[in-house]
């Protein structure tokens, strides 16, 4: 079935750097944006990276451009997220998530529509 | 960029029907949407997605009580017969060219 798993969370320290994982199974994988999504602790869903099916297209949020790199091996189906000067504020759990398309009076639009369950970055000294 | 707007609580009880509303901005009436559910302790999980104009298509484990639907800027999530593992937060989520994905703040379901 279709599934996504996270890896390579952990501790760091402010101004560290941390790289996460995603192995994906079950579809074809150049098919599909992926995306990474994070949750700070008791907080909503904030959306912090994307990158586009063949990898060259990438975007960020204002919080981590310059500091994240998404990018993605479409031979090995991974995507992985390096995170460098990291900061207290980035203390979440961080999950991998796929982006499906549709088209709708002519306009093309992305949802979500897999999610892994996620692996935990805490950065503190 | 489009922001998203839901009430932060709703409560329903056994059995009964609920209705999640997540609003669109204004000049951002016309975007698609994707609800996702967030239980207690675990990962997010997609639900549907509400095109313009009111079409809904639920994902593959979507169950069939739950239903989507469109008023303008409005799209709602309407759980049916609500039962215990729907106490959950209810997200919903757009995307946009230039300010890319956005998540509303979520609605924390109550089952009484």
């Amino acid at each position: 079935q279709v599934q996504l798993v996270e890896s390579g969370g952990g501790l760091a320290k402010p101004g560290g750097s941390l790289r996460l994982s995603c192995a994906a199974s079950g579809f074809t994988f150049s098919d599909n944006y992926m995306s990474w999504v994070r949750q700070a602790p008791g907080k909503g869903l904030e959306w912090v990276s994307y990158i586009s099916d063949s990898g060259s297209g990438t975007f960020y949020a204002d919080s981590v451009r310059g500091r994240f790199t998404i990018s993605r091996d479409n031979s090995k189906n991974s995507v992985s997220l390096q995170m460098d000067s990291l900061r207290a504020e980035d203390t979440a759990v961080y999950y991998c998530v796929r982006a499906q398309d549709g088209y709708n009076f002519g306009d093309y639009y992305y949802f979500m529509d897999v999610w892994g369950k996620g692996t935990t970055v805490t950065v503190s000294s | 960029q489009p922001v998203l707007t839901q009430s932060p609580s709703a409560s329903a009880t056994l059995g009964s029907s609920v209705k999640v509303t997540c609003t669109l901005s204004r000049g951002h009436s016309d975007y698609v949407i994707a609800w996702h559910q967030q239980q207690p302790g675990k990962a997010p999980r997609y639900l549907m997605h509400i095109e313009r104009g009111g079409s809904s298509y639920m994902g593959r484990s979507t169950p069939g009580r739950y239903s989507g639907s469109s008023s303008g800027g409005d799209r709602h999530l309407t759980i049916y017969n609500v039962q215990s593992e729907d106490e959950a937060v209810y997200y919903c989520a757009t995307w946009d060219k230039n300010a890319h994905w956005v998540f509303g703040g979520g609605t924390k379901l109550t089952v009484l």
